[in-house]
This record gives structure tokens, C-alpha cells and sequence, in this order.
């Protein structure tokens, strides 16, 4: 069954340094993956997604993540947090002819200090 | 207008009363979603609307029924709810109900508590 992990329940960093949030994926053939992001009670808000082509997506607030099919993962960077980054990820896998049903992994709640 | 929107922001309901969740897009999506969401997971899907028709139904109690009175709009009709059904509930659309590729807009949520 297809599924999706992040490994990371929680992770700090301070402002100014540099992020990556770890997302794997179980699935057989080329997914279609997702980040999400939800500030505290508000809904979630797309940051990026990968289809195909080049592996390395740019996403809005100077997001990125790259694709990395011998590893089945797709890893979300930042080169410098700023504290409205604080919220949680979502990491979510769609497949073609399927396209009703988001799996989602468990999320990664990111802390910000100053 | 790229929003999806849904009232009321908050609810506050005992487990006798009914009361009505919406949910608004004017993007043109032909898929439309209900999602329940407690504290420090991911939403878990409820129901799914497909050109209006209701395409899945993920084992949801009877006391939530979905309804979709046109493209634009959706319901959530809760009834005898119970105190575990407090959560953030999420609608969300998509453009096309068959195509993997089509992300998911997400509205703000209904934060709802069941006393």
C-alpha cells in the first residue's frame, strides 16, 4: 500500500539557519508529492509540488525540495527560516487515475527561536 | 478568486442539537472534499464529491451527512454528534476529480466542540 513517512515529529532551529524536512514515500510507480504547510488552527496551504521533469521544485517563501527517486524521497529545504515559518509540514502523495485521495504523512512540526 | 471559504470559524454544539458546517468555491472545481482533523495529526479524508456526486464515503458515521446543492457549495450536516467529534474540520477542492497531478485548496476550517 502506498504510504508516506516523515521521520521527524518535531524539529527547532534558530532564525536565520538553514532547514530540511525529511519525506519518504512508498509507491511503486512515479508519485505525485505534495508540501503543505498549516499555521496553528488554520487550514493548509500548498508550498510546492513535483509531477515530473526536473527533480528539484521551487516552491513560494523561498521553498524547495528535490526529488530523489533511488531514495524514494522528497526532502523540503530553506536556506534561512524566519520565524513565520514556524507551523506544521505535510508531505502528501497522489497517483494518477486516483486523484481523489491525498495519503498524507504524519506532518513535522517546525519550532523557530530567535 | 483562488479561495476556499467555510462558516462558521468556530462551533460550539451539545450532543443533542444539529447544526450545518459550509463550504464555498468559485474556482470551477469539480471535486470537493470534507476533512477531519484532530490535534497534531493530518487530516483524515471523510467524504468526497465528484461533479457533484458523492464518490467516497470513508466509513463515516450517519450523524455527518455531506451534501452538495451545487458545483460551488458544500454541506456537512452534523446530528448527535459526540464529544470525540471535536476537531478542525476541512473542506478542500480540487479541479479535476480524476487527475493525480491537481492540488488540493484548502479553506481555513470550522474548529467545532462537541460538549
Amino acid at each position: 500500500a502506498q504510504s508516506v513517512t516523515q521521520p521527524d515529529i518535531h524539529i527547532t532551529v534558530s532564525e536565520g539557519a538553514s532547514l530540511e524536512l525529511r519525506c519518504n514515500y512508498s509507491y511503486g510507480a512515479t508519485p505525485y508529492l505534495f508540501w503543505y504547510v498549516q499555521s496553528p488552527g488554520q487550514g493548509l496551504q500548498l508550498l510546492l509540488k513535483y509531477f515530473s521533469g526536473d527533480t528539484l521544485v521551487q516552491g513560494i517563501k523561498g521553498f524547495e525540495a528535490e526529488f530523489k527517486r533511488s531514495q524514494s524521497s522528497f526532502n523540503l529545504r530553506k536556506p534561512s527560516v524566519h520565524w513565520s515559518d514556524a507551523a506544521e509540514y505535510f508531505c502528501a502523495l497522489n497517483m494518477d487515475n486516483y486523484g481523489q485521495n491525498f495519503v498524507f504523512g504524519p506532518g513535522t512540526r517546525l519550532s523557530v527561536l530567535p | 478568486d483562488t479561495e476556499v471559504t467555510q462558516t462558521p470559524k468556530h462551533l460550539v454544539m451539545g450532543m443533542t442539537n444539529k447544526k450545518s458546517l459550509k463550504c464555498e468555491q468559485h474556482m470551477g472545481h469539480r471535486a470537493m472534499y470534507w476533512y477531519k482533523q484532530k490535534a497534531k495529526k493530518p487530516p483524515e479524508l471523510m467524504f468526497v464529491y465528484s461533479y457533484e456526486k458523492l464518490s467516497i464515503n470513508e466509513s463515516v458515521p450517519s450523524r455527518f451527512s455531506p451534501e452538495c446543492p451545487n458545483s460551488s457549495l458544500l454541506n456537512l450536516h452534523l446530528h448527535a454528534l459526540q464529544p470525540e467529534d471535536s476537531a478542525l474540520y476541512l473542506c478542500a477542492s480540487s479541479q479535476d476529480p480524476s487527475g493525480g497531478r491537481n492540488e488540493q485548496f484548502f479553506g481555513p476550517g470550522t474548529r467545532l466542540t462537541v460538549l
